[in-house]
């Protein structure tokens, strides 16, 4: 139980364009979503946290009209990195916790996305 | 601000010796501290929660300690195997952010035959 899935698993894009990237939770109702960006070598590093119905929290530095997220039901957030740059190029991760799942302060990870911006 | 530190150094042992890693936090005081294992490429996967007002937590070959007073977590493995090669991250609560977490870089652990 408590599966996250996020998609794509991998994105190319080019410079100016906007990326959009899925987090599901697959088998759980999840309240709050966390977004969060990992450089190579890198700690995990929060930008966001969304939840359900609400707008999401950005961490300080976060851009958030660069980084628009939107959790509109209790299974599904997106993250769309919009007019993005190289320096955008990252791993991408979600995570989720909510109802059901073994403690609401144990997190779920998605696989994560790797962003490459030409 | 909230400071975790892991040993950058990967940590290298032979296949049934026990692995021990640190976690060392600064400035903070953690309702809580779980240990994550990530794989090359992929998202952390959760391996343990302990909680402040607990010294010590098991699961099967894995245990974890917290000791608040030196701001410190030991995570162990025993009877390696070379499939416990990962890198394995510590992750307090984020103060003032919910359930969110404060990772550290993580230690790079290389179990060999």
């Amino acid at each position: 139980g408590a599966v996250v899935s996020q998609h794509p698993s991998w994105v190319i894009c080019k410079s100016g364009t906007s990326v959009k990237i899925e987090c599901r939770s697959l088998d759980f109702q999840a309240t709050t979503m966390f977004w969060y960006r990992q450089f190579p070598k890198q700690s995990l590093m929060l930008m966001a946290t969304s939840n359900e119905g609400s707008k999401a929290t950005y961490e300080q530095g976060v851009e958030k009209d660069k980084f628009l997220i939107n959790h509109a039901s209790l299974t599904l957030s997106t993250l769309t990195v919009t007019s993005a740059h190289p320096e955008d190029s990252s791993f991408y991760i979600c995570s989720a916790s909510g109802t059901s799942t073994a403690s609401t302060d144990t997190q779920y990870f998605g696989p994560g996305t790797r962003l490459t911006v030409l | 601000s909230q400071k975790i530190e892991q040993n950058s150094e990967a940590l290298n042992i032979q296949e049934g010796k026990t692995a021990t890693l640190t976690c060392n936090y600064t400035n903070y005081s953690p309702a809580y501290l779980q240990w994550y294992r990530q794989d090359p490429g992929r998202g952390p996967v959760f391996l343990l929660l302990i909680r402040e007002n607990e010294k010590e937590k098991r699961k099967e070959r894995l245990k974890v300690t917290f000791d608040t007073t030196l701001k410190q977590s030991l995570f162990h493995i025993t009877a390696s195997q070379p499939a416990d090669s990962a890198t394995y991250l510590c992750a307090l609560d984020k103060a003032n952010s919910g359930y969110a977490l404060n990772f550290g870089k993580g230690t790079s652990l290389l179990v060999t035959p």
